[in-house]
């Protein structure tokens, strides 16, 4: 069966620091990914989402950028996090209509 | 562009009751997916119900069902015998494919919080 797995958990970050969030899928192979990112009380909204190896496709032009160096690893990163990337991070993967969500990173950025 | 709406922030249900959570849809195109989503206080989003726009039937999974209305762009989600273990934030999202990508997107609504009381 397919998991997919996120880390870190939760992360607390300064103001200007860099940031690297990681998302692997198992069980599966050639998936779709996607960035979502929730801020507190509010809907989902897509940032990134990726059809293939180092194939990547921007939503919302922001402070964040996506790779994907494998085929079941999608990174979200920063080089300078700002105030307003505070916020719950999640990723998921689909092969067909249905997307299925890892366990997402709450980030905070202080 | 598609938008999904979901007009109620709040809803309670007694246990072993019966609630209805709506969501409506703006879309141009024909066929499509929809999906209700569960947010637990975890925060990981499970997915409760599917239903293909082409598709008449009302889809089921256990004590979930729910209510297509494809002329009123109206997916509303209705959850029996309600249990302590379905208080949630939901999520109604409609699925968008691009062919020429081979990509599909979600639109998530902005949630609806479900209390449940003993």
């Amino acid at each position: 069966s397919q998991t997919i797995h996120q880390w870190p958990a939760t992360l607390v970050q300064p103001v200007g620091s860099p940031l690297s969030l990681e998302c692997t899928v198992e069980g599966t192979s050639n998936p779709n990914l996607y960035w979502y990112r929730q801020a507190a009380g509010r809907g989902l909204q897509l940032l990134f989402y990726s059809i293939g190896i180092d194939q990547i496709s921007s939503e919302v032009p922001q402070n964040l950028s996506a790779s994907r160096p494998q085929d079941r690893q999608f990174i979200l990163s920063s080089k300078k996090l700002l105030l307003s990337d505070s916020g719950f991070y999640l990723c998921a993967w689909s092969q067909s209509y249905e997307q299925y969500f890892g366990p997402g990173t709450r980030l905070t950025v202080t | 562009a598609q938008t999904v709406t979901q007009s109620q922030p709040e809803m309670s249900v007694q246990e072993a009751e019966t609630v209805t959570l709506s969501c409506t849809y703006d879309t141009s195109e024909s066929d499509y997916y929809l999906f209700w989503y569960k947010q637990p206080p975890s925060r990981q989003m499970i997915l409760v119900i599917r239903q293909e726009a082409y598709k008449q039937q009302n889809a089921t999974e256990n004590r979930f069902s729910v209510n297509f209305q494809k002329a009123a762009k109206s997916f509303s989600l209705k959850i029996s015998d309600s249990q302590l273990g379905d208080a949630a934030m939901y999520f109604c999202a409609y699925r968008t494919f691009n062919p020429h990508y081979n990509t599909d997107k979600l639109i998530f609504g902005t949630g609806t919080r479900l209390q449940v009381f003993p």
